[in-house]
């Protein structure tokens, strides 16, 4: 089962716009990845927010946490054309040993 | 750049034949992990090794599917017989630390793999 869902399913914004992504997820969790997938690649990690973070920056990604709504937020400024690809939130709950991913959000950016 | 490698990046084959693919983890790795992309289920775990010792292999099909890692540069998923219904992207990825999610993980290109 996915413990993580992201939301939307697919975002169209024109270059230079802000895209924001949503990821909620079920049970309590130690932190939270978002991945980048770009079309007939692997996976590559973006960002890591550990459970006690509320906010955190990596060059124009800027990712929150709000353990109490049990969702987090991606967010890319000044969007680029490269920046087209899916989107993955992905979550470890408890004891568990793996890592579930959620089902992505296709970002495309215009031109 | 440290990558994970992995082979074949296509495969083609018939119904009941063997598959073998290979993933040769990033140098200093001590986990790596089989992932399985499919349009309708997503990216499922399929085993995870940590120094060479399998930790979980809950989500592969033991009947057909067997994961190992004969030595720290190679790990390998062999299907036998395989089935229409392993056509999927298989990925392989590599990280360092004690658990799956407390590192980030550096995932290979995959093979994409259809059984006819």
């Amino acid at each position: 089962s996915q413990q993580g869902e992201e939301d939307p399913q697919a975002l169209s914004i024109q270059e230079g716009e802000n895209a924001t992504m949503n990821c909620s997820y079920k049970t309590s969790i130690n932190n939270l990845q978002w991945y980048r997938q770009n079309s007939g690649r692997g996976l590559v990690h973006l960002i890591l927010i550990r459970s006690n973070e509320r906010e955190k920056h990596s060059g124009r990604l800027r990712v929150t946490l709000d353990t109490s709504k049990k969702s987090s937020s991606l967010l890319i400024t000044a969007s680029r054309a490269a920046d087209t690809a899916s989107y993955f939130c992905a979550t470890r709950s408890g004891s568990a040993r793996q890592l579930t991913f959620g089902s992505g959000t296709q970002l495309t950016v215009l031109p | 750049d440290a990558r994970v490698t992995q082979t074949p990046r296509h495969k083609v084959t018939e119904m009941g034949q063997e598959v073998t693919m290979r993933c040769q983890p990033i140098l200093g790795h001590n986990t790596v992990f089989w992932y399985r992309q499919t349009m309708m289920q997503g990216l499922e775990l399929l085993a995870y090794f940590r120094n060479r010792a399998p930790l979980d292999d809950s989500g592969m099909p033991k009947d057909r599917f067997s994961a190992e890692m004969p030595d720290a540069t190679l790990a390998t998923l062999k299907i036998q017989p395989s089935e229409p219904r392993d056509s999927a992207v298989y990925f392989c990825a590599s990280g360092l630390g004690r658990g799956p999610s407390n590192q980030p993980q550096h995932f290979g290109d995959g093979t994409r793999l259809s059984i006819l």
